[in-house]
């Protein structure tokens, strides 16, 4: 089946620092990505749609600025808190679905980055 | 804006019993559902789907019901099993739209 990897896994850093977290689609490629935010109890947000070669779509109220996102290859989208504070707490996934895959198609999700920032 | 709604957080059934979770939808262009199964420290992963163009959709203990009128769609599970216990998100995608919503999840607890 479709494998998503996303690294790291965990991760803490201290306010105002960046952090990296990557995205690959192992056994297919993707020419979207998608990124989502989980907040505590609420639903999966989505943040972006990473295109490759292009640049992000970014939903309404997510800043571009201070989330990066690049999706350099078909197989890899990265996304960056820049500055980050400690309201970026936060489960991060990535999602992908098969380049030749319908809309309909259902995403394949990675593990999760639960960011804490302190 | 939550276009797509679960309402219940949470739901504990009781093993061999019939789990049933709801969704409703705001989107009228919404054309295709979708459940996911989560368990803790990992991602969704996809469950079963139905397109709107039918009213239900069978595969083993899970059936999805889709009520058009009432942008409504149900999730049952029968015999509930320790094993499904975990949190489910609905999703919708539309033709027009090459991303996909969720609701805020339920998490299910099938009892011993």
């Amino acid at each position: 089946g479709a494998v998503v990897s996303q690294h790291p896994s965990r991760v803490i850093c201290k306010s105002g620092t960046s952090v990296k977290i990557e995205c690959r689609s192992l056994d297919f490629q993707a020419t979207t990505m998608f990124w989502y935010r989980q907040f505590p109890k609420k639903s999966l947000m989505l943040m972006a749609t990473s295109n490759e070669g292009s640049k992000a779509t970014y939903e309404q109220g997510v800043e571009k600025d201070k989330f990066l996102i690049n999706h350099a290859s078909l197989t890899l989208s990265t996304l960056t808190v820049t500055s980050a504070h400690p309201e970026d707490s936060s489960f991060y996934i990535c999602s992908a679905r098969d380049q030749g895959a319908i809309y309909n198609s259902p995403l394949h999700f990675g593990n999760g980055t639960r960011l804490t920032v302190t | 804006d939550q276009q797509v709604k679960q309402n219940s957080p949470s739901l504990s059934v009781q093993e061999g019993r019939i789990s049933i979770l709801n969704c409703d939808y705001t989107n009228s262009m919404f054309d295709y559902f979708l459940w996911y199964k989560k368990y803790p420290a990992e991602g969704p992963t996809f469950l079963i789907s139905i397109s709107s163009i039918k009213d239900k959709n069978e595969d083993g203990r899970f059936t999805v019901f889709l009520n058009k009128s009432a942008k409504h769609l149900s999730l049952h599970i029968v015999p509930s099993q320790p094993g499904d216990s975990a949190v489910y998100f609905c999703a919708a995608s539309a033709r027009n739209n090459n991303d996909m919503r969720f609701g805020a999840g339920t998490r299910l607890t099938v009892k011993p």
